[in-house]
Formats: structure tokens, sequence, C-alpha cells
């Protein structure tokens, strides 16, 4: 596609249940990374991805957070026995490569997750 | 420990007057740094980005100036206009990850 297409973009899930994340990055692009944005404040980062692998899981927040990316493409972020804490925006990014070097990154819409 | 902070949360701007964001940082290692702008609803949006071994850089309507001297880094907007109402995050890269600042929210004033 055009951009970084992401999905859900909204999402409301009870306590305790599981949700994953679907993210489509822009086609060719190797770099992909996931940040987590609550109400009003910055970005956080999670996760990134060189083609399908994730050298540093470090950002993930709890072992509850899983991701995998298959095929070099689409990215999926899974939050088992989800918390309310866990209510955010979750973004998507691409990039041509992880390494910035004036190569500009690209986000997606974001999937608003609210855990009631 | 590394990071990125901004002053002001919120700036409130007349609409034709120019807009001064800014940013202080912490790592002196940092090789680049970026300005985003969030619209409502939206993703990050790229606005422009310097080199550290530059101290001013321009766009259309924007300049960044950055001083590594005192580590701070500012976005400027000329002649505010209402769809530049949004968050504006600095971001400076750290090796395969930007670290980000909390946000500045520019309102337009009519």
């Amino acid at each position: 596609g055009a951009g970084v297409s992401q999905s859900p973009s909204n999402k409301v899930t009870e306590k305790g249940k599981d949700v994953e994340l679907r993210c489509d990055p822009i086609s060719g692009h190797t770099a992909l990374y996931w940040y987590r944005q609550s109400l009003g404040q910055g970005l956080e980062f999670l996760i990134y991805f060189q083609g399908n692998s994730a050298p540093d899981k470090s950002g993930l927040p709890s072992d509850r957070f899983s991701a995998e990316r298959t095929g070099g493409s689409v990215s999926t972020l899974t939050i088992q026995r989800t918390q309310q804490e866990d209510s955010a925006v979750y973004l998507c990014a691409s990039s041509t490569e992880v390494q910035y070097s004036g190569n500009t990154i690209y986000f997606g819409e974001g999937s608003w997750l609210t855990v009631v | 420990g590394e990071s990125v902070g901004l002053h002001l949360p919120t700036l409130s701007v007349q609409e034709g007057d120019n807009s001064i964001i800014n940013c202080a940082y912490s790592n002196s290692a940092s090789d680049y740094f970026i300005w985003y702008k969030q619209e409502s609803g939206k993703g990050p949006q790229f606005i422009i980005d310097i080199r550290s071994n530059m101290d001013k850089r321009q766009g259309q309507r924007v300049t960044v100036l950055l001083n590594k001297t005192v580590k701070h880094l500012s976005l400027q907007i000329a002649a505010t206009q209402p769809g530049d109402s949004a968050v504006y995050f600095c971001a400076e890269n750290s090796n395969y990850q930007l670290i980000w600042g909390a946000g500045t929210k520019l309102i337009i004033k009519p």
C-alpha cells in the first residue's frame, strides 16, 4: 500500500482477554517499529524488526507482550491477558533501514486499544 | 540516562505569528534530531530533521536550530496557520531507536 496500515483502528476488549494488533508496513521497508502512546504522552519504544528478526525486545513492558514479523512484511503485536494499563494507542512505523541517517520513518494511524 | 524533554506542554500563538517550540536533550552522542507533528487521531508525521554536525536547517516555513553547547533544539514555524495546530514532538536518534520527548501542544488563536 501507499502507507503504513494498521488494524484494527479501534479495539475495546475485556480485561484478561488476548488481543492481536496488525501492521502492514510500506512495501520494501525492511525496518519496522512498534511504539505505545498513552493519552497526552510521548511515544514509548516497544520493539523493532530488521527483516524478520527482532534483535532487541527489552522495550516490551512485560512477558504478556510479544511480536513477530513474517516474510519481512506484516507484523503482529500480541498482548495476552490484557490489563487496564495496557490501554493506549499502539503505533507502527516502517523505514528503509533501521539506522536513521535521514531516512524518513513513516507511521501508521495507530490502533486504539481500550481495556475495560 | 538518555532523555529528551520539552520546556512547555502547551503553546498558544496568534494566527500569522511565528511559533517557537523548544526541546532539551541529554545524549551528546545522538547523530540526528527530528521533529514530528501529530494531529489528533493520527500518527506522527515527519517535519524536518537536523544532523548533529549542523546548527541550522530550513524547510518550507520551518527552521530547526541545534545548540549543542546547551543541548537545546528548537523548531520555528513562520506565519503560523490554523493547520499547524497539533502536538509537536522532538526525537533524537540513538542507534536503532528514536527517543521521544513528551510533546508540545500548539494552539492557534484566530
